[in-house]
């Protein structure tokens, strides 16, 4: 089962900011939140991970809280190109393969 | 690099066919993945390779056999097909360097298979 609970839905007017939630209050000490997009039936899409600090890339951020147990991804300037199904995803160490619950679809609206 | 390739794009089979799905990485990565994703749903993982030569189990492995057929080629058989394993089948690789958890998994576009 997916360790990790979203929104099954959430809609962001074009140029805004979408902020996605993301609740793992049961996250061990070991384990990263990594966060994919997927396109319309494409293959997911890598976005960021993190495991504690905040984390800025040239496609979001990645806000965790001081414990851990929730974090919100941010695209800073929602385009229609975002609309997706985002996904919150906890993995530990080696290779453990990602388990994905179902997501969060962004509607992004003009 | 063209990243992670599969062959077929889309497929139909009829019940108790078989077909193998191929998948190839040009990464150099260790670890690859077979996952299957039903409308609506996430992804579920079928099989797994975390290096060449080994493969594991996941979550949803029944009527599925896989083989590592070296580091680049990872693929999965369907020995009879069920009507039930309609579904689009995505194939993904990571490094997966021991130990490290941040690695990034790289997805391939995916196979879309219709059994009737």
């Amino acid at each position: 089962d997916a360790k990790t609970t979203q929104p099954t839905s959430m809609d962001c007017a074009e140029g805004r900011a979408a902020n996605l939630p993301c609740n793992h209050s049961t996250i061990s000490g070991n384990e990263y939140v990594y966060w994919y997009r997927q396109i319309h039936s494409q293959g997911p899409q890598y976005i960021i991970h993190g495991l504690k600090n905040n984390e800025t890339n040239e496609m979001a951020s990645l806000i965790i809280t001081e414990d851990r147990k929730s974090s919100t991804l941010i695209l800073p300037h929602a385009t229609l190109r975002d609309t997706a199904v985002y996904y919150c995803i906890v993995r530990g160490l080696g290779n453990t393969p990602l388990v994905f619950g179902k997501g969060t679809r962004l509607s992004v609206i003009a | 690099n063209a990243g992670v390739t599969q062959t077929p794009k889309f497929q139909v089979l009829k019940t108790g066919q078989s077909m193998t799905l191929q998948c190839a990485q040009d990464m150099n990565h260790n670890s690859m993945y077979w996952y299957r994703q039903d409308p609506g749903m996430g992804l579920r993982l079928i099989y797994y390779s975390a290096s060449e030569g080994t493969t594991d189990k996941g979550e949803v492995p029944n009527g599925y056999n896989v083989s590592r057929l070296n580091k680049r080629e990872f693929s999965l058989r369907l020995e009879s097909a069920a009507p039930s394993q309609t579904s689009v089948y995505f194939c993904a690789s990571t490094k997966g360097a021991s130990g490290r958890a941040g690695e990034t998994q790289y997805f391939g576009p995916g196979t879309r298979l219709l059994v009737l």
